[in-house]
């Protein structure tokens, strides 16, 4: 079951925060993080695993809520080439893999 | 260099006549998997592997089927394409971070 992602689209100013959340109606086993660009295929940013420490990739973090079944990600003062499709994607306790994707946020930074 | 590569990038079809994507990588990865992208509903799973003759369905199974004989290779088979599998097409491998292909845009007239 693909997780729950929001907002669905955000535009930015070069320089400013967004946050971008992903929830699960059921038990979560990590948070996987990927941003596309156009015409590109998606490209691995962080995974979170249950009991882990918040991760960092650049100026982009993302904490991982066990008991409320979210995680969101966090874009820092942000830069043009932040602009991209994101993804979070879930997993299951059973750690079999199965790894469901949302919808995906588009984020767009302009000058 | 660290690759997933997909074939064929582009294809147009009729429904009906079978088709395989085919997916190689180089990393000797044990998981590989497919996914579909379609505007507004991301990347949808269609199956994944855990290892040599190791599948199972994703969350979109429905009209495709896969085959993992090889570590390195996992094809995407569409038996009876139809229209309704136009899609963009990515394979992955990877052990925590996944790796995508190019991607295989295919449309089934």
């Amino acid at each position: 079951q693909q997780p729950v992602q929001s907002p669905q689209a955000v535009i930015l100013r070069e320089g400013e925060d967004a946050v971008i959340n992903c929830s699960s109606s059921k038990a979560l086993y990590s948070v996987h993080w990927y941003r596309q660009k156009h015409g590109e295929a998606p490209v691995f940013l962080m995974i979170l695993l249950k009991g882990g420490e918040q991760k960092g990739h650049e100026k982009i973090s993302a904490s991982f809520n066990e008991k409320k079944q979210q995680s969101s990600l966090y874009l820092t003062a942000s830069q043009l080439s932040y602009s991209g499709t994101y993804f979070c994607g879930t997993d299951k306790p059973s750690n079999d893999y199965k790894l469901s994707f949302g919808a995906g946020t588009t984020v767009t930074v302009r000058a | 260099e660290a690759q997933v590569t997909q074939n064929p990038r582009y294809l147009i079809t009729v429904t009906g006549k079978k088709l395989t994507v085919t997916c190689s990588q180089n990393m000797n990865h044990e998981y590989m998997s497919w996914y579909r992208q379609d505007p507004g509903l991301g990347l949808r799973q269609i199956y994944y592997s855990m290892n040599v003759e190791v599948t199972d369905k994703g969350d979109v199974p429905e009209g495709y089927k896969v085959s993992r004989k090889e570590k390195r290779n996992f094809p995407l088979i569409l038996e009876s394409p139809s229209p309704n599998q136009t899609s963009l097409y990515f394979c992955a491998s990877g052990s925590g971070e996944l790796f995508f292909g190019e991607g295989s845009r295919l449309t089934v007239l």
